[in-house]
């Protein structure tokens, strides 16, 4: 079974240029989440999707930050413009409701992550 | 609300002895237990969960991790520890109504040869 794919996996933009990332979950998985980690950190959670409706957001610093699953399957997360303190990586992760693998139910299994670097 | 705490930065120990990973946690409701374990450059990697049952679970790699409820401790172990268990280890606590896990700041596990 393929695991979560994200790309790229490293970006390195000029702050106030718009940077993009795509996430691709687990097949079969519908909900799909969008995590922040800052060095030393654990991931922190921007947004939830349950299928293509974003239903936890409420981290996800709308002025800047966008993101979108329009079918419900790979999701983009945007930033625009971007900040020197947005540096950081941010990973991607799926679950399903029903026990798929080892983990069973509800387990978040994350992509390798994109590290973003703004100058 | 709920939160995670992982008191140590980082723990040393010799390849071929125990370890122990120390995590405890503050929630309402029942608690759902995670560890994930995460290595240069990669994604976190799922290891185990405690959600209910048997307080003792079994996880990948040889890990395991003990549910105390009294004193709120979901500490990680290994019987015998490998150099290739270094890596950074990283403890979740969600509430049982919840579906956003709260994660600690990691711990730095370093074997030494």
């Amino acid at each position: 079974e393929a695991g979560v794919v994200q790309s790229p996996r490293y970006k390195i933009i000029e702050k106030k240029q718009p940077v993009a990332f795509w996430c691709n979950p687990i097949s079969g998985h519908n909900t799909l989440y969008w995590y922040l980690q800052n060095l030393g950190q654990g991931p922190e959670l921007l947004i939830r999707y349950e299928n293509e409706e974003a239903v936890d957001d409420s981290q996800l610093p709308k002025d800047r930050f966008s993101a979108e699953r329009l079918k419900g399957v790979d999701s983009t997360l945007k930033i625009q413009p971007a900040e020197l303190g947005d540096s950081a990586v941010y990973l991607c992760a799926s679950s399903s409701r029903t026990p798929r693998g080892a983990g069973g139910a509800d387990t978040q299994y994350f992509g390798p992550g994109t590290r973003l670097t703004v100058l | 609300a709920q939160s995670v705490a992982q008191p140590e930065d980082q723990v040393n120990v010799a390849e071929g002895n125990p370890l122990t990973v120390k995590c405890t946690y503050s929630v309402s409701g029942n608690p759902y237990l995670f560890w994930y374990v995460q290595y240069p450059n990669r994604g976190l990697q799922f290891l185990l969960k405690y959600i209910t049952g048997d307080n003792l679970v079994k996880g990948s790699y040889g890990f395991e991790a003990e549910f105390n409820k009294s004193q709120t401790s979901f500490h990680l172990k290994k019987p015998s520890a490998l150099v290739s268990d270094s890596a950074l280890y990283f403890c979740a606590v969600r509430d049982g109504g919840s579906y956003i896990p709260t994660f600690g700041r990691g711990t730095s596990l370093i074997v030494h040869p």
